[in-house]
């Protein structure tokens, strides 16, 4: 079964600031998509940033950006000149390509973006 | 905001008693998962539906069960309510079941009493 790490429970920066959140993951499988989804107390869970496994180059969306290291199984989501808005909870999330399309996500960690 | 809507938003229950949450999926998406997130956790996958079929279960008990209705949108029922099922229950609907973005509704917070 596949296990998803963040042992980062809380973290806080100032605003414009760059942050960066850690994952760490376990599976056999060679070919799965990793996630990271924003959850602000609207409660509703947003994507962040997504990447595939079998692609080299690491994915890349406006201010946040991943180093995806498949052989060290790490997946770190790097936000820069951090926003208020980007204060939330951060889930890191594994999606195997086989059977359901089940997430297995992280335990989050606090983002705090102080003004 | 996603096209995922869920109802109701809050829902306080008794002990033993049963609960229905409903989740209308985003237009075009045939795909329905429901996850349960306790507080200060991540989301544990409860089940999928595809095109109206259980495509797969977590570590979840019978009292968990679920449906899926022709135009895509799904029920959650829970049996015989426990303390420990008071939590925030969250639909995704997704196309297909082959790693496609799935969008989240904004959950039902379920008080067991």
């Amino acid at each position: 079964a596949q296990t998803v790490t963040q042992s980062q429970p809380e973290m806080s920066v100032q605003e414009a600031e760059t942050v960066t959140l850690s994952c760490t993951y376990d599976t056999s499988e060679s070919n799965y998509y990793l996630f990271w989804y924003k959850q602000p107390p609207s409660r509703q869970m947003i994507l962040v940033i997504r990447q595939e496994a079998y692609k080299q180059q690491n994915a890349t969306e406006n201010r946040f950006s991943v180093n995806f290291q498949k052989a060290a199984k790490s997946f770190s989501l790097k936000i820069s000149d951090s926003q208020l808005g980007d204060t939330a909870m951060y889930f890191c999330a594994f999606l195997s390509i086989q059977g359901a399309q089940k997430l297995v996500f992280g335990q989050g960690t606090r983002l705090t973006i102080n003004p | 905001e996603t096209g995922v809507t869920q109802s109701p938003t809050h829902l306080i229950k008794t002990r033993g008693q049963q609960v229905t949450l409903r989740c209308s999926s985003q237009s075009g998406h045939n795909t329905v998962s429901w996850y349960q997130q306790a507080l200060g956790q991540g989301p544990q996958f409860i089940f999928q539906y595809y095109r109206e079929e259980e495509n797969g279960r977590g570590n979840f008990p019978p009292r968990f069960s679920g449906l899926q209705f022709p135009n895509y949108s799904s029920e959650l029922n829970v049996n015989a309510l426990l303390l420990g099922d008071s939590a925030l229950y969250l639909c995704a609907s997704s196309f297909g079941t082959g790693g496609t973005e799935a969008f989240f509704g904004q959950g039902t917070r379920l008080t067991v009493v």
